[in-house]
């Protein structure tokens, strides 16, 4: 069966950096594009990322484009996000969840999101 | 703020059918296609519809959803207690190129 695991998530300070992981099992990972999402506490979903099924074409939402990197390894089925300058307004759950292209917004698999809190 | 917006509440009672809209422009669901999530609290968000109107398997089809030029509605028939959840649209913007969500709606089974 299909599984998104995310893991890397934690408590970081202002401008600092971390890197989620998100290990993929059960299909294919190399024939989906993949989708970073967040929700920020008591507030609504937020898209944040996507990166292509071969890693040449990624997109970023305006609120991370410049500090939050997108990046996969087909060979270890494993996407990532790396994220930079975190502002305490990056606190969210993050979630991983995979689509058939660029361009669509099926997302039919979910991980059961990671927590970052950035705060000093 | 959300570029593609929902109401953010809408109630009805057990047994009773609740539509929700999802406004855009023509650059997001004017041009593309719209899906449709439910997010139960603690919980990973669940695929309801997709492609407008098409339901992934095993989704029931007390949930049905249509498109009409810059907007969507989700309709759920027969609610029940269990229905409760913050539902969200979600489509992609090719002026942006980026992915939208509506703002969410709360549905409350009263």
């Amino acid at each position: 069966q299909v599984q998104l695991v995310e893991s890397g998530g934690g408590v970081v300070q202002p401008e600092r950096s971390l890197r989620l992981s998100c290990g993929a099992s059960g299909f294919t990972f190399s024939s989906y594009a993949m989708h970073w999402v967040r929700q920020p506490p008591g507030k609504g979903l937020e898209w944040v990322a996507i990166i292509s099924y071969d890693g040449r074409n990624e997109y970023y939402a305006d609120s991370v484009k410049g500090r939050f990197s997108i990046s996969r390894d087909n060979s270890k089925n494993t996407l990532f996000l790396q994220m930079s300058s975190l502002r305490v307004e990056d606190t969210a759950v993050y979630y991983c969840t995979r689509d058939r292209t660029v361009g669509t917004t099926r997302l039919d698999y979910w991980g059961q999101g990671t927590l970052v809190t950035v705060s000093s | 703020q959300s570029m593609v917006t929902q109401p953010p509440s809408v109630s009805a009672a057990p047994g009773q059918k609740v539509t929700i809209s999802c406004s855009g422009s023509s650059s997001n669901l004017g041009n593309n296609d719209v899906s449709w999530y439910q997010h139960l609290p603690g919980a990973a968000p669940k695929l309801l519809i997709y492609e407008n109107d098409k339901r992934p398997a095993g989704i029931p089809d007390r949930f049905s959803g249509s498109k009409s030029g810059t907007s969507a509605t989700l309709d759920i028939t027969g609610l029940q207690t269990g229905d409760e959840a913050d539902y969200y649209c979600g489509t992609w913007d090719s002026s942006l190129s980026a992915g939208l969500f509506g703002g969410g709606t709360k549905l409350t089974v009263l």
